[in-house]
């Protein structure tokens, strides 16, 4: 059973276009992240999301925008998608309670292309 | 401003070797530490979390974390080729809202 699960694996597309990257959890956890791998490999965190606040990196553009239709789920809607946000984005997972946060789980990653 | 650093390597023990990688980061607040594994094009992989001060043993893995002196470190004993990998030492900064702030990571050979 895969407990965190993210569609497409690989999504090449054109500048200029919008696109969706999807996450799910069946892990049962409150908390969900988005990061960011660059071609270095340097690992950044985006956002993260409970029920109760999102919390955003200010270097994110706003041309990133996280959607979340439950708990379990957690999207990346990008807009007018530029050559420099091809990297591999991964989704993560975990549990966050009374202020104490605890490890956190990856998905298999999205590979974007943009050409 | 708030960051991890590590050796970027790469590090190279020969099997059966203990490999030793180091983690150092800037907030003397930081509450938790992890080490991820990350096999070239998979995600990242929890091997080792620590919270408290001292030694946290999990098989042939051993993290060491030392508020004091801002450091936290993996041990792998008796290394295996398939260890070959970028470990990633991950920290709750204090500030960072929870979210993980990782180092570049060390990427690790290990040699028949």
């Amino acid at each position: 059973d895969t407990a965190v699960s993210q569609t497409p694996k690989y999504l090449v597309t054109q500048m200029g276009n919008d696109k969706s990257i999807k996450c799910e959890q069946n892990l049962g956890h409150d908390t969900m992240y988005w990061y960011k791998q660059d071609s270095k490999k340097f690992l950044k965190i985006m956002f993260s999301y409970n029920n109760k606040e999102l919390i955003i990196n200010e270097t994110v553009p706003n041309r990133f925008s996280p959607k979340s239709p439950d708990k379990a789920h957690l999207n990346l809607h990008i807009n007018s998608l530029e050559l420099g946000d091809s990297a591999v984005y991964f989704c993560a997972s975990s549990h966050r309670t009374g202020g104490s946060f605890y490890e956190q789980y990856f998905g298999p990653g999205t590979r974007l292309t943009v050409t | 401003q708030k960051e991890v650093e590590q050796n970027s390597g790469p590090l190279s023990v020969p099997e059966g070797a203990i490999a030793s990688l180091n983690c150092t980061y800037s907030d003397r607040g930081s509450q938790s530490f992890f080490w991820y594994r990350q096999y070239s094009g998979k995600s990242p992989e929890l091997i080792m979390f620590i919270y408290s001060n001292g030694d946290k043993e999990d098989g042939r893995f051993t993290a060491q974390l030392n508020k004091a002196s801002q450091y936290v470190s993996l041990l792998i004993r008796d290394s295996q080729p398939s260890d070959s990998a970028t470990y990633l030492c991950a920290v709750n900064l204090r500030g960072s809202q929870g979210n993980l702030i990782f180092g570049k990571g060390t990427k690790l050979s290990v040699k028949p």
